[in-house]
């Protein structure tokens, strides 16, 4: 099946960049997710990339998409403690019927 | 205003009990879907329910039986309750033709013992 895959941890000191990737292998993807959850809560939407786009920023964040090699990231400008928490990556594709496949999460610990 | 409200927050019970999950949005959204999200943060899609018609349904026990009564509302019911069913338990909603953007309830810890 469908299959997204991401490191499992990062760890950045405050105010530094935070670049967090991402591979998929369905090619039919149509839309790239990045959800953020913190301890105790659901997943919560950051951003997401429409497959014909190369690039989004939205503030702090900065998407990268290169669907010749099937990668994402999530760059996180001057990263804060509150950033701290598992970030997902996600598609959704015709080839997995439209369902959203997460990777496994990155953790992001900003260290003070 | 919760977007999206699940009860309970934490659901802890005897092995071959049977238990029930609600949900409820209020975001006007005609999709709605459960996921698992086991202890490694690994989050699997169980069911999706589109205008209350089932139109996902994972390899999932016949022990977990969704039940959508309406479009803002998704409960999971699940028999015989087993260990390996320990999770937490996350209720979603989405718009159709919205790129499947997925609004998160705040997840229902269940621990079986």
């Amino acid at each position: 099946g469908e299959d997204v895959e991401q490191s499992l941890f990062l760890s950045v000191r405050e105010g530094d960049s935070s670049v967090i990737n991402c591979t998929y292998t369905d090619s039919s993807s149509t839309y790239l997710y990045w959800y953020k959850q913190e301890p105790g809560a659901g997943l919560q939407l950051l951003t997401y990339i429409f497959s014909n786009m190369d690039m989004k920023q939205d503030q702090r964040l900065t998407v990268l998409l290169n669907k010749k090699d099937k990668h994402l990231s999530l760059r996180i400008a001057d990263t804060q403690t509150g950033d701290s928490a598992i970030y997902f990556c996600a598609e959704s594709g015709r080839t997995g019927g439209f369902k959203t496949i997460f990777g496994a999460g990155t953790r992001l610990f900003v260290k003070a | 205003d919760t977007a999206v409200s699940q009860t309970p927050k934490y659901l802890v019970t005897q092995m071959g009990n049977d238990k029930s999950i609600k949900c409820e949005q209020n975001l006007g959204h005609d999709t709605m879907y459960w996921y698992k999200q086991d202890s490694k943060k690994f989050l699997k899609i169980m069911f999706s329910y589109n205008n209350k018609e089932l139109i996902i349904n994972e390899t999932v026990p016949n022990r977990f039986s969704p039940k959508s009564p309406d479009k803002a509302h998704l409960n999971l019911h699940i028999n015989s309750l087993e260990l390996g069913d320990s999770a937490v338990y996350f209720c979603a909603s989405s718009q159709a033709g919205e790129g499947e953007k997925l609004f998160f309830g705040s997840g229902t810890q269940l621990s079986v013992l």
